[in-house]
């Protein structure tokens, strides 16, 4: 399993773009890169996912560089209820257990 | 709808008394798990089964139990819960493939007095 390092907490203002970076140094060629965002006493929300380049939806975007070594999570125009913990997973879902580290905190603040 | 059922949601119970928390998915996922979180600890991975009749241990898995009789069905198993064991449970399920997304029940909060 890829083993990820990501910040333990990050503060914002509202209306503020927010980007999460998560370093994945020894990622394999299967693996993919998915963020998982958790508000809380809930269940971890799949948010996005990829393997390569750019991938954007109508949450967030998922920023991959060409070396895979890290990915950043983007979110536009963050409000307070996006106030959560936010968690990169690196890893070959049909081959490994689903294994999540601390994640980030992020605080949204007025 | 794809829903991830846990119960029960909440239980508070007394050192010794076994107990099951059920877990119920409807999507045939072929992957299964289960996890605790505790203040500051984050997600600790307690089982997990890749299929039915085929279950391994997590990170924290002393003190539980699982079985995988069937596809859709995940219990834990707290033969003799102590009170370290009060925790948050959750449990979640996936496709089998590189390219998918776990679904997460609504947690159990456990309380061992």
């Amino acid at each position: 399993l890829a083993k990820t390092t990501q910040p333990i907490s990050m503060d914002s203002y509202e209306g503020q773009e927010v980007n999460i970076t998560c370093s994945h140094n020894n990622i394999a060629t299967n693996d993919y890169i998915t963020w998982y965002q958790q508000f809380p006493s809930q269940g971890p929300r799949f948010i996005i996912q990829g393997y390569k380049t750019k991938v954007t939806n109508e949450v967030a975007s998922l920023f991959i560089p060409a070396d895979r070594k890290s990915s950043t999570l983007s979110l536009p125009r963050v409000s307070l209820s996006d106030t959560a913990v936010y968690y990169c997973l690196v890893g070959d879902q049909g081959n490994t257990p689903l294994v999540f580290g601390k994640g980030t905190r992020l605080s949204v603040i007025a | 709808e794809a829903q991830v059922t846990q119960n029960p949601r909440y239980l508070i119970t007394v050192t010794g008394k076994k107990l099951t928390v059920t877990c119920s998915q409807n999507m045939n996922h072929e992957y299964m798990s289960w996890y605790r979180q505790d203040p500051g600890l984050g997600l600790r991975q307690i089982y997990y089964s890749m299929n039915v009749e085929v279950t391994d241990k997590g990170d924290v898995p002393e003190g539980y139990k699982v079985s995988r009789k069937e596809k859709r069905n995940f219990p834990l198993i707290l033969e003799s819960p102590s009170p370290n064991q009060t925790s948050l449970y959750f449990c979640a399920s996936s496709h089998l493939r590189g390219n998918t997304e776990a679904f997460f029940g609504q947690g159990t909060r456990l309380t061992v007095v």
